[in-house]
């Protein structure tokens, strides 16, 4: 998932509602992902991670899905309220590589009251 | 309980000049990560310091840009001669470990303006 300076995806929901924020990562070594929340003008906030044995892990309110076979990673929002607008970003790391994480380009979600 | 600690928030320099941009990274974090982010863009990696060593710098411009993380003290990157292009948002994490083990917190970053 390298970013590209292109206009961000959006999404827009209804409070209440639940929301899916996909992303598709680009280096098949991946093995740790993270999906972080970035809120205007905020640096970015830790939200929820998995590792590549793993296929699902939930938290509060948020589940992340891994698929490795496509390379896909979706955070999905159960009951999707106005404190969730923000912009989220996937990253990936791959263990024993770099310390770096790679982040992805970023849907900004919008929760209609 | 201090968060990752960036300052100046906002910084405005015209072109020519030096920007100097200070992490402290949370308490027990001895690895420290500096990333640079556009307008409507995601995160781009620049470079991972630890106490007193540059780890990897893959992300760092060849000219002008440099970091350092001294021994005592915040962690700074650096900006000779600012140009236009240098305006974006960077933000500085930190870790206690490995990032696939421990992930990393980021501060709420510095803004760059140059005029």
């Amino acid at each position: 998932g390298e970013s590209v300076g292109l206009h961000l995806p959006t999404l827009s929901v209804q409070e209440g509602d639940n929301s899916i924020i996909n992303c598709a990562y680009s280096n098949s070594a991946s093995d740790y992902f993270i999906w972080y929340k970035q809120e205007s003008g905020k640096g970015p906030q830790f939200i929820i991670d998995i590792r590549s044995n793993m296929d699902k892990r939930q938290g509060q309110r948020v589940t992340v899905l891994l698929n490795k076979t496509v390379k896909h990673l979706s955070l999905q929002i159960a009951a999707t309220q106005p404190g969730d607008s923000a912009v989220y970003f996937c990253a990936e790391n791959s263990q024993g590589g770099s310390e770096k994480l790679v982040f992805g380009k970023g849907t900004k979600l919008t929760v209609n009251p | 309980n201090a968060g990752v600690m960036q300052n100046p928030r906002h910084l405005v320099r015209r072109r020519g000049q030096e920007a100097r941009l200070r992490c402290s990274p949370m308490k027990g974090h001895s690895h420290v990560y500096w990333y640079r982010q556009l307008p409507e863009e995601g995160l781009k990696f620049m470079v991972y310091l630890q106490k007193e060593n540059i780890i990897d710098e893959s992300g760092m411009p060849k000219e002008r840009f440099s970091a350092e993380f001294p021994k005592e003290g915040p962690s700074i990157l650096r900006i000779q001669q600012v140009v236009r292009g240098d305006s974006a948002a960077y933000f500085c994490a930190s870790s206690r470990g490995a990032t696939s083990n421990y992930g990393y917190t980021f501060g709420s970053g510095t803004r760059l303006t140059v005029v």
